[in-house]
């Protein structure tokens, strides 16, 4: 079993449709959570911390549960700026990341 | 600008032919990891420094090697390189003093070995 594993897509939604990503871990001491976006072939970039209670950022919701272990990552209202690679990323001692969940959005 | 430069930013290389790809960053950064980055595999840590002087080795650190003798650099060195190190690699640095544990990465070095 993988550390991190994800679905890896493509999710290929129309403008303004709601996606969710979930991701899983097998590491239960794992201590923070991460989601990053990669561009096509570009380097990743930090889009939200995960925290335990849940946090937004705008039409971002990420979610976390320990006792299933996995997160997920709620886009509302999805934008074409929204197509990407979303990378789960999880800190058990170290970062290990996902393979990647593709997201492609259409007019 | 804070920021994590590699260079070079694409290569081309036969099998064997020993070469560096350089990481520089400018936020006195303590952390710094490379990593390759394959179709279907993901992100893999090759080799990271917690700091000057201190490297180990991550999940994937055959055939590469790294030194740490400033903060700012962290170079990474193929002594032989094969067919098999084909890949896109990325440097990254990050503050151990910040919980967020964000890591900011390089724009990327595409390495063909032929």
């Amino acid at each position: 079993r993988k550390e991190v594993e994800q679905d890896p897509g493509p999710f290929n939604v129309p403008e303004g449709a709601t996606v969710a990503f979930n991701c899983t871990y097998s590491n239960s001491a794992s201590q923070s959570f991460f989601w990053y976006r990669q561009d096509c072939r570009k380097e990743p970039k930090l889009l939200m911390s995960v925290y335990s209670s849940g946090n937004e950022d705008g039409r971002f919701t990420a979610q976390l549960n320990r006792a299933s272990q996995y997160i997920s990552l709620l886009i509302r209202d999805s934008k074409l700026s929204d197509s990407a690679t979303y990378l789960c990323v999880v800190n058990g001692g170290k970062l290990i990341f996902g393979q990647g969940t593709e997201l492609s959005v259409k007019p | 600008e804070a920021q994590v430069t590699q260079n070079p930013r694409y290569l081309i290389t036969v099998t064997g032919k020993k070469l560096t790809v350089t990481c520089s960053q400018n936020m006195n950064h303590e952390y710094m990891s490379w990593y390759r980055q394959d179709p279907g595999l993901g992100l893999r840590q090759i080799y990271y420094s917690m700091n000057v002087e201190v490297t180990d080795k991550g999940d994937v650190p055959e055939g590469y090697k790294v030194s740490r003798k400033e903060k700012r650099n962290f170079p990474l060195i193929l002594e032989s390189p094969s067919p098999n190190q084909t890949s896109l690699y990325f440097c990254a640095s990050s503050s151990l003093a910040e919980s967020s544990y964000e890591q900011y990465f390089g724009p990327g070095t595409r390495l063909t070995v032929t």
